[in-house]
Formats: C-alpha cells, sequence, structure tokens
C-alpha cells in the first residue's frame, strides 16, 4: 500500500519567515495530493490541492509542489502569520478509491 | 456547502459500556462516508469506509465487532463502539464525500472527543 513521510514533525518560525513542509509518497500510481490544516482539537480543512499532471499550484500565501519523478511534493507558506499555526497533514490517494494516505503531520509554530 | 457535522461532540461513559457517534451530511448526499481515529499528536488512521446501503469495509487491525458501523441512508452513518474500554479513548472523526462533488475530496465533520473511564 501506500506510505507516506513527512517532515519536518515540528517547525518553529518567526512571524513574516517561510515555512516549508515536505512529503514523499511510495506509490507511483497517486495522483492526487492534498494538504490540510488542522487547529487544536478541530476538524481538518483542506487547504490546497494538486494533481499529477501539475508541478506547481500557488493560492495567495500557499503554494505546493510536486516532483512526480522524485516522488515528493512539498507546502510552502510565505509571511507567515500566527494564525497560521496549526498542525498540517500531506496526503495521497490515486484515482478509483481516491482513499487517502495521511502523513504524520507537522506542527507549525509561529511566533508573533 | 459541503457540511458535515457529528454528534456528540464530547462523551464521556463507563468502561464496558457502548456509545454511538453519528456523522451526518447537511447538505449533500454522501455515498461513501469515511470514519477516523486520531490519537494526540498523532496522524488520521483509517478505521473503515462505508458505502450506502452496504457493509463497511475495514482496514487491517480494526476489529469489525468492537466498532460497528452502518450507513443507513445517504445522510447519515453512526460508529458504535461497543464495550468501550479506556485504551479506545481517542477522538474520531468521520468525513464524506458525494458523486455531485469532487470525489477525490472528503469533507471532515468536527469530531468526537471519547473518554472511557
Amino acid at each position: 500500500g501506500e506510505n507516506v513521510e513527512q517532515h519536518p514533525s515540528t517547525l518553529s518560525v518567526q512571524e513574516g519567515d517561510s515555512a516549508v513542509i515536505k512529503c514523499t509518497y511510495s506509490d507511483s500510481a497517486s495522483n492526487y495530493f492534498p494538504w490540510y490544516k488542522q487547529e487544536l482539537g478541530k476538524r481538518p480543512q483542506l487547504i490546497i490541492d494538486i494533481r499529477s499532471n501539475v508541478g506547481e499550484k500557488k493560492d495567495q500565501r500557499i503554494a505546493v509542489t510536486l516532483n512526480k519523478t522524485a516522488k515528493h511534493f512539498s507546502l510552502h507558506i510565505t509571511e507567515t502569520q500566527p494564525e497560521d499555526s496549526a498542525v498540517y497533514f500531506c496526503a495521497a490517494s490515486k484515482g478509483g478509491s481516491y482513499i487517502p494516505t495521511f502523513g504524520r503531520g507537522t506542527s507549525l509554530i509561529v511566533h508573533p | 456547502g459541503a457540511v458535515v457535522s457529528q454528534h456528540p461532540s464530547r462523551v464521556i461513559c463507563k468502561s464496558g459500556t457502548s456509545v454511538k457517534i453519528e456523522c451526518r451530511s447537511l447538505d449533500f448526499q454522501a455515498t461513501t462516508m469515511f470514519w477516523y481515529r486520531q490519537f494526540p499528536k498523532q496522524s488520521l488512521m483509517l478505521m473503515a469506509t462505508s458505502n450506502e446501503g452496504s457493509k463497511a469495509t475495514y482496514e487491517q487491525g480494526v476489529e469489525k465487532d468492537k466498532f460497528l458501523i452502518n450507513h443507513a441512508s445517504l445522510t447519515l452513518s453512526t460508529l458504535t463502539v461497543t464495550s468501550a474500554h479506556p485504551e479506545d479513548s481517542s477522538f474520531y472523526i468521520c468525513s464524506a464525500r458525494g458523486e455531485d462533488l469532487r470525489l477525490d475530496t472528503q469533507y471532515f465533520g468536527p469530531g468526537t472527543r471519547l473518554t472511557v473511564l
């Protein structure tokens, strides 16, 4: 089955800095890669996603890049703000079932 | 649109009792619902996938007789933790997707915090 590795487990940055979270996946058939943000005790919220036919996608301060050859994808957050503090999960899934396999999560702490 | 609710949000029960958690899609028909379990500071672990009107498909290692899942309608799925024990204490989250929505996207409920004394 699919295996998703996520790094780092904890990321501490100063407000205004950039943050990068990296994930690798094992199943070359995976073609959909969502990123979720989960605040403490709340539901995961989809913040951005990318499909395998695209190498990069951007939405305001958030961007995701995908390298299919290397089987890794990354989340980039620019100009971080304290409200960006949360746990971020990457996931990988493939057509048919589209059942995602989640990474272990990255706790992002943005210091004011 | 695509709102999923869960009830209760928090439940405390005694060891040996059963607890039922409801997951509802409020504004779409959920052909597939998923149940996850999340321990503190850990990832989401898929427990089972259920399709309306059919038996749930459980992930390896999940006891189907302990975690009973019913998906009787297109808007409701229930998870019953039978004979709960302290090790069942966890955050349980459901998610749903519908044929009228993007098939690759899941919409999560707010979660249920279960504490077994």
